[in-house]
């Protein structure tokens, strides 16, 4: 596709199920990262990913939040037993190259009732 | 740690008219990147403008001037002869890379500007 393309673009999900979101960055995009995007507040970095390996997660809120690159193109996020305060927006962004400039997808609204 | 302190929630502004952004950062980093990014409410981000701290001149883009004040730690968004498509949340961010590189951004949080027809 031409730009990044993050799935589902809404998700309501009840407090304690596992959800999955999807990302997938431009082809060839070597980096691709994830931020988490509070409403009326501006993004946190959540992890990175270079190819298929995840070199920082150190934004991760809890071990409930797992996110994988299998292949080095696909992400997905995973986040297990959902809790209220996990309602956001999840913002997906891919890099041609290390240090490139990053172009986000549309995000994926996660509400949790 | 970065900070960026974007301290005006929502700003008016009439048509035609040039508009301040007001951004200061803080970090103990020696180099970095400062970025703008829009907002518009179908949610993706677009980049504006960059500037590395480097950088001696400030950053132009079309209508978009970044005010690059290191002394002060300030990084002023410019946009010149606003457009009521330029209506859109406005983030101000850093990156503990200067040369462009866009790693673990660290987001204000953002100015919402209006522009009245």
């Amino acid at each position: 596709g031409a730009g990044v393309s993050q799935s589902p673009r809404y998700k309501v999900a009840k407090r304690g199920q596992d959800v999955a979101l999807r990302c997938d960055p431009i082809s060839g995009h070597v980096s691709l990262f994830w931020y988490q995007q509070a409403l009326g507040q501006g993004p946190e970095f959540l992890t990175y990913f270079q190819n298929e390996a995840q070199l920082d997660k150190s934004g991760l809120p809890s071990d409930r939040f797992f996110a994988e690159r299998p292949e080095g193109s696909v992400s997905t996020l995973k986040i297990q037993r959902t809790q209220q305060e996990d309602s956001a927006v999840y913002l997906c962004a891919s890099s041609l190259a290390v240090g490139g400039l990053a172009f986000f997808g549309q995000g994926t609204r996660l509400t949790v009732v | 740690a970065q900070k960026i302190t974007q301290t005006q929630p929502g700003m008016f502004v009439q048509e035609k008219e040039a508009v301040t952004l007001d951004c200061t950062y803080d970090t103990s980093d020696p180099s970095y990147g400062l970025f703008w990014y829009k907002q518009p409410s179908s949610g993706e981000m677009i980049f504006l403008i960059y500037q590395g701290s480097y950088d001696q001149q400030n950053a132009t883009e079309g209508r978009y001037s970044l005010n690059f004040q290191k002394a002060r730690k300030s990084a002023n968004l410019v946009i010149s002869a606003s457009q009521l498509g330029d209506s859109a949340m406005y983030f101000c961010a850093m990156s503990p890379d200067p040369n462009f590189g866009n790693e673990k951004l660290t987001f204000g949080t953002g100015t919402r500007l209006t522009i009245i027809p």
